[in-house]
């Protein structure tokens, strides 16, 4: 059974980088050509926003808006995937949510990490 | 980027009722939307994918239908388990985009 579990600070300060890891069980990153790893975030009282996601084979896609600050990786000996954010500011305190997408299929989700962003 | 524009943000209903919710693209993403279920302090739970394909586990009173570019979300009569966000999203483009949500509040 698939279960997705975010792991990092909760509490990082303004300009530093924000650094998320996504513990992947029940499927591999690497091994399945029709599943792909998202991150995603919801501000508190907004709505979701996609971050960017990750194919097997490496390749990244993010969120223009973000583009220039975030970098999504893959770790395949720890089946795990991680997310990065830099010069961050309050606007990026969020709960933070990894999730798998299934080619044809929508996201099944973790159970989401609260970053706040504070001095 | 793809745009999709949810409607209504916030609908007011009762226990029973048929509701549906819109989501319209701004341009072509075949059948590749989905829809999902949120509750306060939850991650949002999978209902719909492919348009009209209803996940594993989801109850039937929900469905999913298109006419191009126009994608529906409707609850046949609603329980009170429903009052919740909902939210589309299209995974047609390399980068996905979510709507801005719909709140379903008891009336």
């Amino acid at each position: 059974q698939l279960q997705l579990q975010e792991s990092g600070p909760g509490l990082v300060k303004p300009s530093e980088t924000l650094s998320l890891t996504c513990t992947v069980s029940g499927d591999s990153i690497i091994s399945s050509s029709s599943s792909f790893w998202v991150w995603i975030r919801q501000s508190p009282g907004k709505g979701l926003e996609w971050i960017g996601i990750l194919y097997y084979s490496g390749t990244t896609y993010y969120n223009p808006s973000l583009k220039s600050r975030v970098t999504i990786s893959g770790d395949t000996s720890r089946n795990q995937f991680s997310l990065k954010v830099t010069s961050v500011t309050a606007a990026d305190t969020a709960v933070y949510y990894c999730a798998r997408h299934s080619y044809g299929v929508g996201y099944h989700w973790g159970q989401g990490t609260l970053v706040t962003v504070s001095s | 980027d793809i745009q999709m524009t949810q409607s209504p943000s916030t609908l007011s209903a009762s226990v029973g009722d048929r509701v549906t919710i819109t989501c319209r693209a701004s341009q072509s993403i075949s059948s590749w939307l989905a829809w999902y279920q949120q509750k306060p302090g939850k991650a949002p739970n999978l209902l719909i994918y492919k348009a009209s394909s209803l996940e594993s586990g989801v109850p039937s009173r929900f469905s999913g239908s298109e006419s191009g570019t126009e994608f529906t979300l409707t609850i046949s009569s609603l329980q009170p388990d429903d009052f919740a966000t909902y939210y589309c999203q299209q995974y047609s483009d390399y980068t996905h985009t979510f709507g801005q949500g719909t709140k379903l509040e008891i009336k």
